[in-house]
């Protein structure tokens, strides 16, 4: 299958500060990518989907100024988590669409904010 | 919009048992389904999937089958292996359609 990437891995910030976390699809092109948050023994919850060259689209009590995306090319698309609080510690994943319809998944990024 | 349904919730079984999940969905627009395995602290890996014009699709120990009419399909898993305990999510979405809806996800463990 397609491989998709996630950096960092994990990462350990002091609240207030902004952390990024980016997603590449890295063996083919992807117009649309998605970002998910995922708590503990839960369910993927979908956070906004990012198309390529165009704003995202936020799910429905998601923060679009806290949580900034930006999908500049057809294999790299950013999260930025900005003033974070302990509160945003959680599994964020990113998922590419290889058209049709299949979503591959990164591997994830763990985020802890002290 | 789309509900989907997973069970059960947790699966234990003997290696070399077969192992079922269950999902079903509401939306008959509904006809793409993929199948997602995750083992701790990573992503999800694409397992398996099927369209609606298709009943059923085998791929070595894993299958997945499809109802339309019922509107539900199952992951069957044969001679369970150790290596196939994880939480295993199943999915719903239109082809045309950007968005996936997800099963609450059954956590499996094979016992040796």
């Amino acid at each position: 299958g397609a491989v998709v990437s996630q950096h960092p891995s994990r990462v350990i910030c002091k609240s207030g500060t902004s952390v990024k976390i980016e997603c590449r699809s890295l063996d083919f092109q992807a117009t649309t990518m998605f970002w998910y948050r995922q708590f503990p023994k839960q369910s993927l919850m979908l956070m906004a989907t990012s198309n390529e060259g165009s704003k995202a689209t936020y799910e429905q009590g998601v923060e679009k100024d806290k949580f900034l995306i930006n999908h500049a090319s057809l294999t790299l698309s950013t999260l930025t988590v900005t003033s974070a609080h302990p509160e945003d510690s959680s599994f964020y994943i990113c998922s590419a669409r290889d058209p049709p319809e299949t979503q591959y998944f990164g591997p994830g990024t763990r985020l802890l904010v002290l | 919009g789309e509900n989907v349904e997973q069970h059960p919730s947790t699966l234990s079984v003997q290696e070399g048992d077969s192992a079922v999940i269950k999902c079903t969905y509401s939306d008959s627009a509904s006809n793409y389904f993929p199948w997602y395995k995750q083992e701790l602290g990573k992503g999800p890996q694409l397992i398996i999937d099927i369209r609606s014009n298709v009943g059923e699709k085998k791929d070595q120990r894993i299958a997945v089958t499809l109802n339309k009419t019922a509107k539900h399909f199952s992951l069957h898993i044969t001679e369970t292996q150790p290596e196939d305990s994880a939480v295993y999510f199943c999915a719903a979405s239109m082809v045309t359609g950007n968005q996936f809806y997800f099963g609450t996800g059954t956590s499996l463990t094979v016992i040796p």
